[in-house]
């Protein structure tokens, strides 16, 4: 039971436009959620993350929606830039400390000059 | 870098063979969260400890099984290995909000 979907495997996005991740839970219980890059042969690096009780967390270039009743959050990032290429995972916790994390399978973001 | 530690980094043995990988939190960090990675899929929870005790169970096999010791650190045994076993395995240590992830251990079961 997949409780964490990443339903886009890739995404390809030109230099300096938006790139839009889309991640979407089931469990009602998450209340707390993030998003980590990964680079080839390293670990996962937190990027940003916001609780159930927001609707939008923003981080420079990044920023992350949720919309609890669709279920549904996305991350844009604004502008893209050819470093960003890597695969981003959402994840989500039924709390802001110390709980396990549920990962989506990950999107793997290429942008080009 | 982000202060946690995993060893080995590659791990290449053979089916039936046990092994066990090693992590250090970052420090003062107090959990330790094991994450198997197969195959360009997400992240999936093995097993959490809290300062020396076991915290919360993921889908974690029988022939796999953890500790936490006094300093913190923690291992990850593996055992009576199969082919499927194949994957990244990943450490973390949490902070409020966050979890750390170490750089992994790859292992290759042959």
């Amino acid at each position: 039971d997949q409780q964490v979907k990443q339903n886009s495997p890739s995404l390809s996005v030109q230099e300096g436009r938006i790139s839009i991740l889309n991640c979407d839970y089931t469990n009602s219980m998450f209340d707390y959620f993030l998003w980590y890059k990964k680079y080839p042969a390293e670990g996962p690096t937190f990027l940003i993350s916001i609780s159930s009780i927001k609707d939008k967390n923003e981080d420079g270039r990044f920023t992350v929606f949720l919309n609890k009743s669709a279920k549904h959050l996305s991350l844009h990032i604004v502008p893209s830039q050819p470093g960003d290429s890597a695969v981003y995972f959402c994840a989500a916790s039924r709390s802001y400390n110390t709980d396990k994390l549920i990962f989506g399978t990950g999107t793997r973001l290429q942008v080009f000059p | 870098d982000s202060g946690v530690t995993q060893t080995p980094k590659h791990l290449i043995t053979a089916t039936g063979q046990r092994v066990t990988l090693r992590c250090s939190p970052r420090s003062g960090d107090l959990s330790v969260y094991w994450y198997q990675q197969s195959l360009d899929q997400g992240l999936q929870f093995l097993i959490q400890y809290y300062n020396g005790e076991e915290r919360a169970k993921g889908n974690i096999l029988e022939r796999f099984s953890a500790q936490q010791f006094p300093d913190l650190h923690s291992e990850l045994n593996l055992s009576s290995l199969e082919l499927g076993d194949s994957a990244l395995y990943f450490c973390a240590s949490s902070a409020p909000g966050e979890q750390f992830f170490g750089p992994g251990t790859r292992l290759t079961v042959l």
